[in-house]
């Protein structure tokens, strides 16, 4: 069954940290997509990947094929990245999407 | 920028009401995919379509969903006949091609009362 896992569930930070959000799949993919979900509710993609490292601003992103897993790390958090961060795997054409990390950044 | 559009933003019915759920694909896109989001539960894949057909369908798109392209540039999801839990935000996306990444319109709340 093609199933993505994420943790933490939740996650609250003080504003600067450091921040790391795991994503491990169970099926092998073409791409793996990490989305960030505002409290509106609207939906940005902000990476995808198949292999490698991606950088983006204060953004970074992993993936290791061979473990099914990847990581998304945030440096020098700021409130404003207060959001759902969901990692989504591609597979046959459809996303299939973890549940979600809640990361709260305080000032 | 480009960007994919929804309408209504915010749907209100009655159980048993056909409702038909509006996406304007950014222009060059040719592939298209509904998703729905229950409240506070992740986001499932509904449908894919390509070339004015389905491509994949998952368990909960039923026969009392239909999608089409009538004018060739809206994609309508329709139900037929709402139930109650059919309430959720719906997400339209699109891509040019499925290797790339998908576009998300801002979702359509839907509330079935």
């Amino acid at each position: 069954k093609n199933e993505v896992e994420q943790s933490p569930q939740n996650l609250t930070a003080q504003e600067g940290e450091f921040i790391t959000i795991n994503c491990s799949y169970s099926v092998g993919i073409s791409a793996l997509h990490w989305l960030q979900q505002h409290p509106g509710g609207g939906i940005v993609s902000l990476f995808m990947l198949s292999s490698g490292k991606k950088k983006h601003g204060r953004l970074i992103a992993t993936i290791n094929i061979q473990e099914k897993h990847s990581s998304l790390h945030i440096t020098a958090s700021h409130p404003r990245d207060s959001a759902v961060y969901i990692c989504s795997n591609n597979s046959a054409d459809k996303l299939i999407f973890g549940t979600g990390t809640r990361l709260q950044v305080f000032p | 920028e480009p960007e994919v559009t929804q309408t209504p933003s915010h749907q209100v019915t009655q159980m048993g009401q056909e409702v038909i759920l509006r996406c304007v694909p950014i222009s060059n896109h040719l592939y298209f995919y509904w998703y729905r989001q229950i409240l506070g539960q992740k986001v499932e894949f509904l449908v894919s379509f390509y070339n004015n057909e389905i491509s994949e369908k998952s368990e909960i798109f039923d026969d009392q969903f239909s999608v089409e392209r009538p004018d060739g540039s809206n994609f309508t999801l329709k139900i037929r006949s709402t139930k109650l839990e059919d309430s959720a935000m719906y997400f339209c996306a699109t891509t040019n091609t499925p290797s790339n990444e998908q576009f998300f319109g801002p979702g359509t709340r839907l509330t079935v009362l």
